[in-house]
């Protein structure tokens, strides 16, 4: 089954507007929530990511909303600009031996329209 | 890409034949993965390696090997390829068990 599950597929946004993204995970096991954005033909590269001792990161415009109670993490994306168009992968990580296995959403397709 | 290259960057092959794709790191880090990207799916881990000669498996690692004799370069062996694992592969590095991990650019295989 699917451990982070995420929405919406794809997202239409004004420049200038919020671009918001959700996530929702059950393993509680899972100790680290970064965020990937993608552009085509490129790898993800990391944007910004959270560990659940804290409920908000901030870096720019960029906003990592994390909710442990409810097992949810959300990336807000404000002043949303045309660059900002890619695709966005949220992912949660957890301990196992020897590595961290990390688990991936699907993927949100952001369109920021001019 | 964080000194990561892989090769070949785009391969058509034909079922059954054998495929071998190449992840090169110049950032000397210890931990290598390969991930193949599907729509809807999004990475999936096939193989990881923690050191030289020490690999392990991911989640969808059935019909794939991997080798690492080297620090330096991870590959990935298809050894009979079948038309489900056209995907988009990618490699990705960390330098410890810190959490980051950063990815390459991708090979992009298709199986006719």
């Amino acid at each position: 089954q699917q451990q982070v599950k995420q929405s919406p597929q794809s997202l239409i946004v004004q420049k200038g507007g919020i671009s918001i993204i959700n996530c929702a995970y059950e393993n509680t096991a899972f100790d680290y929530f970064p965020w990937y954005q993608q552009f085509p033909g490129k790898g993800p590269a990391l944007l910004i990511a959270i560990r659940p001792d804290v409920s908000e990161k901030k870096e720019g415009r960029f906003t990592i909303s994390f909710n442990k109670s409810a097992k949810q993490f959300s990336l807000h994306i404000m002043d949303s600009q045309p660059g900002d168009s890619a695709t966005y992968f949220c992912a949660a990580s957890m301990r196992l031996g020897n590595f961290n296995k990390f688990y991936f959403g699907s993927g949100t397709k952001l369109n920021v329209k001019p | 890409d964080a000194g990561i290259t892989q090769s070949p960057r785009h391969k058509v092959t034909e079922t059954g034949t054998p495929v071998t794709l190449r992840c090169h790191q110049t950032e000397n880090h210890r931990y290598m993965y390969w991930y193949r990207q599907d729509p809807g799916h999004g990475l999936r881990l096939i193989h990881y390696s923690y050191g030289v000669k020490d690999t392990d498996k991911g989640e969808v690692s059935d019909g794939y090997s991997v080798s690492r004799s080297k620090t330096e370069d991870f590959l990935l062996t298809l050894e009979s390829a079948t038309s489900s694992q056209t995907s988009v592969y990618f490699c990705a590095i960390s330098e410890s068990l810190n959490n980051e991990q950063f990815f390459g650019p991708g090979t992009r295989l298709t199986v006719l």
